[in-house]
């Protein structure tokens, strides 16, 4: 039972444009969402969050975009860049720590 | 400072040996997780230790799966007769109790191979 979705594997982006990677949820109990980002043979690295109180949060290039009603969250990268080359990783959770439900990842590549 | 280590790094193992993986997290870190990632799947919650509390082991997948924190700091995770399914990228994390949620600082994981 995966309550957490990242339906694209992969996506392709030109340098300077904008990524967008999504992800869905069924679990409505989840209050706070997450999404990492991780390289080949490192761990993965917190990115930004959202509280389900609020329905946008941006830090620098990185936007996060909450739907409760739809379940659904996105990530926004503005502008693009080759570094950001890596999986990102959306996880959700229902409580002030505790375990975190990670979706399946979604391999970002962004070509100059 | 240091970051969140594992050892080892890469792990083969025969299928029906038992494994034991070591996570050392971040120095006054009081919360600890396990995760494991199989190929072409997400992360998923094996156990999480928080202070003196009783661990959180929903998430471990059969009997033949264990772990302990020793001193409220490093922590192993013990697998039992091994089996193919168990190989995996097995991660290591750690958070301070207290901050912001989602600030788990993952370690660079253990390559399980069973075979």
């Amino acid at each position: 039972d995966q309550q957490v979705k990242q339906n694209s594997p992969s996506l392709s982006v030109q340098e300077g444009r904008i990524s967008i990677l999504n992800c869905d949820y069924t679990n409505s109990m989840f209050d706070y969402f997450l999404w990492y980002k991780k390289y080949p043979a490192e761990g993965p690295t917190f990115l930004i969050s959202i509280s389900s109180i609020k329905d946008k949060n941006e830090d620098g290039r990185f936007t996060v975009f909450l739907n409760k009603s739809a379940k659904h969250l996105s990530l926004h990268i503005v502008p693009s860049q080759p570094g950001d080359s890596a999986v990102y990783f959306c996880a959700a959770a229902y409580n002030q720590g505790g375990k975190l439900i990670f979706g399946q990842g979604t391999e970002l590549s962004v070509k100059p | 400072g240091a970051g969140v280590s594992q050892s080892p790094s890469n792990k083969v193992t025969e299928k029906g040996k038992d494994v034991e993986l070591r996570c050392d997290p971040i120095s006054g870190h009081t919360a600890l997780y396990w995760y494991r990632q199989s190929l072409g799947q997400g992360l998923e919650f094996l156990i999480y230790f928080q202070g003196n509390s009783a661990p959180d082991k929903s998430g471990l997948p059969s009997d033949r799966f264990s772990a302990e924190r020793t001193g409220g700091s490093v922590s192993t995770l013990t697998i039992q007769r091994t089996q193919q399914e168990d190989s995996a990228v097995y991660l290591c994390a750690s958070s301070l109790e207290g901050t912001r949620l989602g600030e788990q600082y993952f370690g660079p994981g253990t390559r399980l191979t069973v075979t």
